[in-house]
């Protein structure tokens, strides 16, 4: 079945960007997603992108989608101490939209 | 738009009794919800699926006679843990996708934490 990795931590300054990268198996996959959990809280959608886009940018998230080497990045602009959260990678089929989880990396922000 | 809410949003229960989770759709009607488990540091596991007026889809591994799943209107599901025990201690959360969202957005709850002592 479908895997999806991601790296467990990233650590970036204030101010500089961030880049959580994230791979996956199945080239039928759909549907992208990346979700924000902070401590203590929910999920929140952050962002999705299609397959059959490579990039979308929404303020200052960027969302690169490489079909061909199934790897999925966000950058994160600017990066301030609230982005501090986990980002969770995601995908689905188009069959049946079901998620398929990476295990998320933790933000870190440096002063 | 999209909000989902979930109530309790923390519980604590003797082992041996049942706790139910609600999962509602607050501006918007949920044709299919799901029901995850996630454990310290770990990311989440799909316990179940369920769409509106049908019986739940259980993925490989979970109880379904432990984890009653309910769906009965477009805007609540409910999951019941029937006879808990402290290894069920987790954090519960539910995602919703429906009408009007294009299908492929799933929105999720705030998360229930349930502790078993």
């Amino acid at each position: 079945g479908e895997d999806v990795e991601q790296s467990l931590f990233l650590s970036v300054r204030e101010g500089d960007s961030s880049v959580i990268n994230c791979t996956y198996t199945d080239s039928s996959s759909t549907y992208l997603y990346w979700y924000k959990q902070e401590p203590g809280a929910g999920l929140q959608l952050l962002t999705y992108i299609f397959s059959n886009m490579d990039m979308k940018q929404d303020q200052r998230l960027t969302v690169l989608l490489n079909k061909k080497d199934k790897h999925l990045s966000l950058r994160i602009a600017d990066t301030q101490t609230g982005d501090s959260a986990i980002y969770f990678c995601a995908v689905a089929m188009d069959s049946n939209y079901q998620l398929i989880w990476g295990a998320g990396t933790k933000l870190i922000i440096k002063p | 738009g999209a909000v989902v809410s979930q109530h309790p949003s923390r519980v604590i229960c003797k082992s041996g009794t049942s706790v139910k989770i609600e999962c509602r759709s607050l501006d918007f009607q949920a044709t299919t919800m799901f029901w995850y488990r996630q454990f310290p540091k770990q990311s989440l596991m799909l316990m179940a699926t369920s769409n509106e007026g049908s019986k739940a889809t259980y993925e490989q591994g979970v109880e379904k006679d432990k984890f009653l799943i309910n769906h009965a209107s477009l805007t609540l599901s409910t999951l019941t843990v029937t006879s808990a025990h402290p290894e069920d201690s987790s954090f519960y959360i539910c995602s919703a996708r429906g009408q009007g969202l294009g299908g492929y957005e799933q929105y999720f709850g705030p998360g229930t934490r349930l502790t078993v002592t």
